[in-house]
């Protein structure tokens, strides 16, 4: 199968700017998540959709982040504006049930490195 | 969640099995124990989890003993690939993946 596709890789902006994210989750997965890491540190769950609702956004900075998911299929996040604290890899992940129990693990994206300069 | 305790770095020479320790002494009955692995520059990969059996896929092994208070994933014969991050979680259902920092684990020729 097809795994979870993330865009662009890379992204350098300047702080103040915007950015956005992609994600297309596996086909059929009805929970995504969009995690931040920072380096030297293990990803942060920022918000968790089931379909097109939010489950759970307790540690997104909704002053600065917004995240949706149109159709309950692919889902953006972005940044505005950006700070230098924000420079991470932001990875989304899907599942096919929420919680990842019973054998339905996990499967992330490659992640977009965001370079805050 | 509970929390877990992982140490922070690992060498485990190429051929070799490599024995990675999880504590998680406050664990739940309904809690399950999910190894990751994170390989540089990519995002985490699901390895295997378990409840209270010991479990064994073709990544891995999962050893979680009687009380639950720890478990050990084993990678049989270690190789240079498997250079990467272990991620030892403990969830219960419907709740997400909370991350710590992990066992850095070098294989090394």
């Amino acid at each position: 199968e097809a795994g979870v596709a993330q865009s662009p890789r890379y992204k350098i902006i300047e702080k103040r700017q915007s950015v956005a994210f992609w994600c297309n989750p596996i086909s059929g997965h009805a929970t995504l998540y969009w995690y931040q890491q920072i380096l030297g540190q293990g990803p942060k769950l920022l918000i968790q959709f089931q379909n097109n609702g939010v489950v759970d956004d307790s540690q997104l900075p909704k002053d600065r982040f917004s995240a949706e998911r149109l159709k309950g299929v692919d889902s953006t996040l972005k940044i505005q504006p950006a700070k230098l604290e924000d420079s991470a890899v932001y990875l989304c992940a899907s599942s096919l049930m929420a919680g990842g129990t019973a054998g339905y693990g996990y499967t992330f994206g490659s992640g977009t490195r965001l370079t805050v300069v | 969640d509970a929390k877990t305790t992982q140490p922070p770095s690992m060498d485990c020479a190429e051929g070799r099995a490599a024995n990675l320790p999880c504590n998680h002494s406050t664990i739940s009955g309904n809690e399950y124990v999910y190894w990751y692995r994170q390989i540089h520059s990519q995002g985490p990969q699901y390895i295997i989890h378990g409840l209270k059996n010991n479990e064994t896929n073709e990544m891995a092994s999962l050893i979680i003993t009687e009380d639950r208070k720890s478990s050990t994933l084993i990678l049989p014969h270690a190789t240079l690939r498997d250079t990467a991050v272990y991620y030892c979680i403990v969830t219960g259902g419907g709740n997400k993946l909370t991350f710590g920092t992990g066992t850095q684990l070098k294989v090394e020729l």
